[in-house]
């Protein structure tokens, strides 16, 4: 059971550049969240889907957008980057209700030079 | 969404009880209390949650106050695995998890 899943771990991007963080789960769950989080700082969400083909945004959305084609798939789109988007990602998913426990992946670490 | 308030650091020794504590005066009534932490480099793991009464689970309880407005997550016997930083999170009929600063709890060997 490979619970929540993203790729990649590590990446270092140029400004401008563009590139796809990837988060998928195997527990069929409804929710799904993207969040980031700077150096000694707490999570902020970006994004958020309630089911495939629903999303919303977040505290932080701006230079960010993101699909949800499937129920295991959460896929977060950086079209721009800039230093101010170096971060750690982290995905999260959970079944719908505000009891259900939520379940994060290890996250990916971004720099932006 | 309904803000918590969390000490920023606390210290603890190495196999003794440790409370965090937890202020949430703007509480609804269908608000679930959430408890997270997140271990260095890691995302986080979910600990314990409750509406009303008192929680426990293998990893800590969960005390609540009779008004709602706290609460206390309790590890009843503290190692150095429990070194983290703890979110406490009111998780709303929208059903989001917002994440606050967090108390990050050291223990001490």
């Amino acid at each position: 059971n490979a619970g929540v899943t993203q790729t990649p771990k590590f990446r270092i991007l140029k400004i401008g550049q563009s590139m796809t963080l990837q988060c998928a789960q195997d527990m069929n769950h409804n929710y799904m969240y993207w969040y980031r989080q700077d150096p000694g700082m707490g999570l902020k969400l970006i994004y958020y889907s309630v089911g495939a083909g629903i999303t919303d945004k977040g505290e932080v959305p701006n230079g960010y957008n993101v699909s949800r084609s499937t129920t295991e798939d959460f896929p977060l789109r950086l079209e721009l980057a800039a230093p101010s988007q170096t971060s750690v990602y982290f995905c999260a998913s959970s079944f719908r209700g505000a009891s259900t426990e939520a379940f994060f992946g290890q996250g990916t670490r971004l720099t932006v030079v | 969404d309904a803000k918590t308030t969390q000490p920023n650091s606390m210290e603890s020794n190495e196999e003794e009880p440790v409370h965090l504590p937890c202020n949430h005066s703007t509480i609804s009534g269908t608000d679930y209390i959430h408890w997270y932490r997140q271990l260095p480099s890691q995302g986080p793991e979910y600990v314990i949650h409750g509406l009303t009464s008192n929680v426990n689970n293998r990893m800590a309880s969960l005390a609540i106050a009779e008004d709602r407005k706290s609460s206390t997550l309790i590890l009843h016997r503290a190692t150095l695995r429990d070194a983290a930083v703890y979110y406490c999170i009111l998780r709303d009929e929208d059903e989001k998890l917002t994440f606050g600063t967090g108390t990050r709890l050291t223990i001490i060997p």
